[in-house]
């Protein structure tokens, strides 16, 4: 069966530090790759996605940055964290490229920039 | 893009059915309707997806009209364990591969004894 993992779970980290998330899946091979953001009380924003290992689409303008170093692998990264960059990241999974393929969630990652 | 809009939320009591409708006046053409379950603090998880008349799964239905342009999730007998926030969402295929989905604020759903 397929798995996909996220650390840390949960993150403090101060306005300008650096932040590195990470999302691996398992039992699977060539999956479609999304990293979503959800603030407090709001729903959830496509931030980047990744058909392919090196193959990153931005969807959102800002200091956030993804990277797909090995199949199953998917980064997100910020050289300075913003108050804003505050929220709950999710990575996600899917077999296919239509909107018909499920997409399957991580556990998430809280992250509180202070 | 389909842009989906529904209600902020709902309240309702066990054993009652819940019906959960979504606008999506612009959806495409190859655009699937998907529904999306959320508990606090953790992933969204599949409820149902279709892609016109009406589905049914072990948990819920879905309603879609001829014209595709609403859908209803409809969640029958709902306990105290359905409150969640319920996310309707329309899919679409990337210019650069994959499937966008964008969801929307979501219906949060209370329910009550």
């Amino acid at each position: 069966s397929q798995t996909i993992h996220q650390w840390p779970a949960t993150l403090v980290q101060p306005v300008g530090s650096p932040l590195s998330l990470e999302c691996t899946v398992e039992g699977t091979s060539n999956p479609n790759l999304y990293w979503y953001r959800q603030a407090a009380g709001r729903g959830l924003q496509l931030l980047f996605y990744s058909v392919g290992i090196g193959q990153i689409s931005s969807e959102v303008p800002q200091n956030l940055s993804a990277s797909r170093p090995q199949d199953r692998q998917f980064i997100l990264s910020s050289k300075k964290l913003l108050l804003s960059d505050s929220g709950f990241y999710l990575c996600a999974w899917s077999r296919g490229p239509t909107s018909a393929d499920e997409q399957y969630f991580g556990p998430g990652t809280r992250l509180t920039v202070t | 893009l389909a842009k989906t809009t529904q209600p902020i939320s709902m309240d309702s009591y066990e054993g009652q059915e819940v019906n959960i409708t979504c606008s999506h006046n612009n959806i495409a053409t190859n655009d699937y309707i998907t529904w999306y379950q959320q508990f606090p603090s953790q992933g969204p998880r599949f409820i149902i997806q279709g892609y016109k008349t009406k589905v049914t799964n072990e948990v819920a239905s879905l309603f879609i009209p001829a014209d595709r342009k609403s859908s209803t999730l409809s969640l029958p007998r709902v306990s105290l364990s359905d409150t969640a926030v319920y996310y309707c969402l329309v899919g679409d295929k990337l210019t650069g591969g994959g499937n966008k989905l964008t969801f929307g604020t979501g219906t949060q759903l209370k329910v009550e004894l």
